[in-house]
């Protein structure tokens, strides 16, 4: 139980393109999801707090309007990064959260070129 | 300012040998600690949690020892494996809210043959 898929699993785009990554919780609801961003051999720093049906909450210095959050549903949360750029390209992870656990996607590689 | 500080960056061990991760919190307020195995390319995977009102929690070969006094907490992994090779991140959090983690720096482990 507690699976959490991520589609895609990496992507390469072009400056100035917008990427939708979807996060879904495959067994269970989730009414928080959240989504982290990982360079390479550091921490994962969290992005956002995502509650169904309500506007996402997001971290000091994390651009919103760059980062749309969507939390149509228990099941679902989607990232869209517009007009990305190079400087977008990371590993961007979700997680939903069951009680007081916070179960982890796989992970969504993005490369802008 | 860290949250919470994470120790060793990373450990290296021979098989069969007992590394110990170590966490230390300033915020008396976190009442959630849980540590997650993170392989390289691949979302955290939650290994085992613990609450301030339990000194030790063990799940398999993982073990959690916890200081409420010196807000500290480490991960012990008995009889490690190469298959252990990975990197491992505290984090905590407070319940109420979204319960978002806050996570350690992480600690690259190697588990030679």
């Amino acid at each position: 139980g507690a699976v959490v898929s991520q589609h895609p699993s990496w992507v390469i785009c072009k400056s100035g393109t917008s990427v939708k990554i979807e996060c879904r919780s495959l067994d269970f609801q989730a009414t928080t999801m959240f989504w982290y961003r990982q360079f390479p051999k550091q921490s994962l720093m969290l992005m956002a707090t995502s509650n169904e049906g309500s506007k996402a909450t997001y971290e000091q210095g994390v651009e919103k309007d760059k980062f749309l959050i969507n939390h149509a549903s228990l099941t679902l949360s989607t990232l869209t990064v517009t007009s990305a750029h190079p400087e977008d390209s990371s590993f961007y992870i979700c997680s939903a959260r069951v009680s007081r656990e916070q179960f982890f996607g796989p992970g969504t590689r993005l490369t802008v070129l | 300012q860290q949250q919470v500080k994470q120790s060793p960056q990373s450990l290296i061990v021979q098989k069969g040998g007992i590394p110990i991760i170590n966490c230390a919190y300033e915020n008396t307020a976190f009442d959630y600690f849980p540590w997650y195995q993170q392989f390289p390319g691949k979302g955290p995977a939650l290994l085992i949690a613990i609450r301030p009102d339990v000194s030790e929690k063990k799940e398999g070969r993982f073990t959690i020892s916890f200081n409420k006094s010196a807000k500290q907490f480490s991960l012990h992994i008995m009889d490690s494996q190469p298959g252990d090779s990975a990197t491992y991140f505290c984090a905590v959090t407070t319940q109420g809210g979204s319960e978002k983690l806050v996570f350690g720096k992480g600690t690259k482990l190697t588990v030679n043959p």
